[in-house]
């Protein structure tokens, strides 16, 4: 069956410290991986983007990388701040009218 | 740029009754709308996608007579829950994108809280 994956256990870092979230996915064939932000009772607000044949793409402090091998995206907070403590959703592009299907986010707490 | 609005925010309705909730994009145009429901700790879940002018596609296991999607114009789509019953309540999220053939971002709307009683 498929599934996208996401630590369901909270992140919690330090502030100043790179956080990692990691989304594994199977059965899937994504055209592209993208990254939003969720706040509690809002609704995600876009990141970033990657597409298949890109390796990594960054925004001011944001990172991700994508290996289609692996099946799995790496995203990467640098230099933490208690502001960046909020859901992080994976979320993948599929062929076709641009759906896209969500993993269960991964909490982020970044402590002062 | 790119800002979604929703209407309601939140609503409580009685069982039996029909919600429409509306979905706006302020500052451009949307060629495509998607709606989505979400369960507390769990994943958007895709329920349709919407090209404006023409009828919405819905993703199985969702019932298109109870859940009617009408994307008028290319900065308008509304999702009426119809007949809705307890098992309904949830967060209903709409997105807009601007493309459909190729990898867009998708703008959110901040939710709308559906509460049945």
């Amino acid at each position: 069956s498929q599934k996208i994956e996401q630590n369901s256990e909270a992140l919690n870092i330090q502030e100043g410290k790179t956080a990692t979230l990691t989304c594994n996915y199977t059965n899937y064939s994504p055209a592209y991986l993208q990254w939003y932000r969720q706040d509690p009772g809002r609704g995600p607000v876009f990141l970033l983007l990657i597409r298949e044949n890109e390796k990594e793409k960054r925004k001011e402090r944001l990172k991700v990388t994508f290996d289609t091998t692996l099946k799995q995206s790496l995203f990467h907070i640098t230099a933490s701040q208690p502001a960046d403590s909020a859901t992080y959703l994976c979320a993948l592009g599929l062929y076709g009218n641009n759906r896209l299907a969500f993993g269960k986010g991964n909490q982020v707490v970044v402590i002062p | 740029g790119a800002v979604v609005s929703q209407h309601p925010s939140w609503v409580i309705c009685k069982s039996g009754t029909s919600v429409k909730i509306e979905c706006r994009s302020l500052d451009f145009q949307a060629t495509t709308m998607f709606w989505y429901r979400q369960f507390p700790k769990q994943s958007l879940m895709l329920m349709a996608t919407s090209n404006e002018g023409s009828k919405a596609t819905y993703e199985q296991g969702v019932e298109k007579d109870k859940f009617l999607i009408n994307h008028a114009s290319l900065t308008l789509s509304t999702l009426t829950v119809t007949s809705a019953h307890p098992e309904d309540s949830s967060f209903y999220i709409c997105s807009a994108s601007r493309g459909w053939d190729r990898a867009y971002e998708q703008y959110f709307g901040p939710g709308t809280r559906l509460t049945v009683t």
